[in-house]
């Protein structure tokens, strides 16, 4: 079983809006991710949540935060987005640590982001 | 730095053909792992094939196989009798230093 779920499939907000995105996987794995893909373009990474460790790329700005419940939940808050952050938003996780021989990521199916 | 280059940004194939797509990578690491993903119009990225680069024989799964040099740093896959359900982007993807590159896509179209 490789399923990791995304909810909700879309969402369309205003710049004003608060929001979160969800991923959940019940395969045991200990690592999570998020990821940005722009249109004809290949995923981003945004964060990676690896064993109660998070880990994010500098890039991203502080109107995303990710928050991790639980080993099988990794949210991802939104808040005062702008419209070009409108983009697929696409979670995995992997059985272990990013860069081990037990990391091949698994994604969910994305959530589309549309910023108005 | 680590890149993957994926130098075929379209290909198209007729139905039941045989197609590679090629792809090319840059690591200073000794340890890594080579990926290939398809993403349909779904969306969703899904896990093609997936090779060790410590393993000298290519992977393999079903009507897909790469060809993994690793000398050339070169790691192409190779879809046979193709289907139409085959039609999607392709991304091929360096696991390595704990970081997962990706290429710019193959989009790939199989004609009935």
């Amino acid at each position: 079983d490789t399923e990791v779920t995304q909810t909700p499939k879309h969402l369309v907000m205003g710049m004003t809006n608060k929001k979160s995105l969800k991923c959940e996987q019940h395969m045991g794995h200990r690592a999570m991710y998020w990821y940005k893909q722009k249109a004809k373009k290949p995923p981003e990474l945004m964060f990676v949540y690896s064993y109660e460790k998070l880990s994010i790329n500098e890039s991203v700005p502080s109107r995303f935060s990710p928050e991790c419940p639980n080993s099988s939940l990794l949210n991802l808050h939104l808040h005062a987005l702008q419209p070009e952050d409108s983009a697929l938003y696409l979670c995995a996780s992997s059985q272990g640590p990013p860069g081990t021989s037990t990391d091949t990521q698994y994604f969910g199916p994305g959530t589309r982001l549309t910023v108005l | 730095a680590q890149t993957v280059t994926q130098s075929q940004p379209e290909m198209s194939v007729q139905e039941a053909e045989t197609v590679t797509l090629s792809c090319t990578y840059d690591t200073s690491e000794s340890n890594y792992y080579l990926f290939w993903y398809k993403q349909p119009p779904s969306r969703q990225m899904i896990l093609v094939i997936r090779q060790e680069a410590y393993k000298q024989q290519n992977a393999t799964e079903n009507r897909f196989s790469v060809n993994f040099q690793k000398a050339a740093k070169s790691f192409s896959l190779k879809i046979s009798d193709s289907q139409l359900g085959d039609t999607a982007m392709y991304f091929c993807a360096l696991l390595g230093n704990e970081k997962l590159t990706f290429g710019t896509g193959t989009r790939l179209t199989i004609i009935p």
